[in-house]
């Protein structure tokens, strides 16, 4: 099956601690993006990747990594994670015609 | 700079029709639609391209006035799973939908 997956799906930590969230797709796509969302603010993205080895900023890249050593995965980290961190965080790939595939969320909170 | 969609949320009947509007204030290459059910990931609808044609499916569909930046999503005989929050995403210039910036959304509900 075509999907998109994260890991964890919910995680709760404290301010400090260092932290990854995986994405994997299996629909060997060259784009993949990470994307916050908050409430009243839709969906902003954190950092894009063209293909392996190759990323850039997103609107709202502060306070996040990114890494993308094998196409079919492209982990977000959080060196030093904050409490206005605290959102829900989406990974999604794209199709060479434009389509996103979003996996299902990451809700991560930040004490 | 993310685009503008109004209204920010509507409720319907089942049955009735509804227009969403998504606005730029930059020249566009293409508008992407999407919907997200609650607690669920957005949801590809259609894209439309500049100089592309109306798209749609079912009674779903969308044009792009590139002149104006501006894009609507029409939404006919209204069914209860068309309720979600509707995202217009843009792209200044071609990048498989890679580099989209999201407007706040729209809040649709459908009521029996």
């Amino acid at each position: 099956e075509a999907q998109v997956t994260q890991n964890p799906r919910y995680l709760i930590t404290v301010t400090g601690k260092k932290l990854t969230v995986t994405c994997s797709q299996n629909m060997n796509h060259e784009y993949m993006s990470w994307y916050r969302q908050d409430p009243g603010l839709g969906l902003r993205q954190i950092y894009y990747s063209m293909n392996v080895e190759v990323t850039d900023k997103g609107d709202v890249p502060e306070g996040y990594k990114v890494s993308r050593k094998e196409k079919r995965n492209f982990p977000l980290i959080l060196e030093s994670p904050s409490p206005n961190q605290t959102s829900l965080y989406f990974c999604a790939s794209s199709t060479p015609g434009g389509e996103q595939f979003f996996g299902p969320g990451t809700r991560l909170t930040v004490l | 700079q993310q685009p503008v969609q109004s209204p920010q949320a509507v409720i319907l009947r089942e049955g009735e029709d509804a227009v969403i509007n998504c606005s730029s204030s930059k020249a566009l290459y293409s508008v992407h639609w999407y919907r997200q059910k609650h607690g669920e990931a957005p949801v590809f609808l259609m894209i439309l391209l500049k100089g592309g044609e109306q798209k749609g499916h079912d009674k779903i569909s969308a044009s792009f006035n590139e002149k104006k930046q501006q894009s609507s999503l029409y939404l006919t005989a209204s069914q209860l799973s068309y309720s979600g929050t509707y995202f217009c995403g843009t792209e200044e210039r071609y990048n498989q939908g890679g580099k989209l910036i999201f407007g706040q959304g729209t809040e649709l509900s459908v009521k029996p």
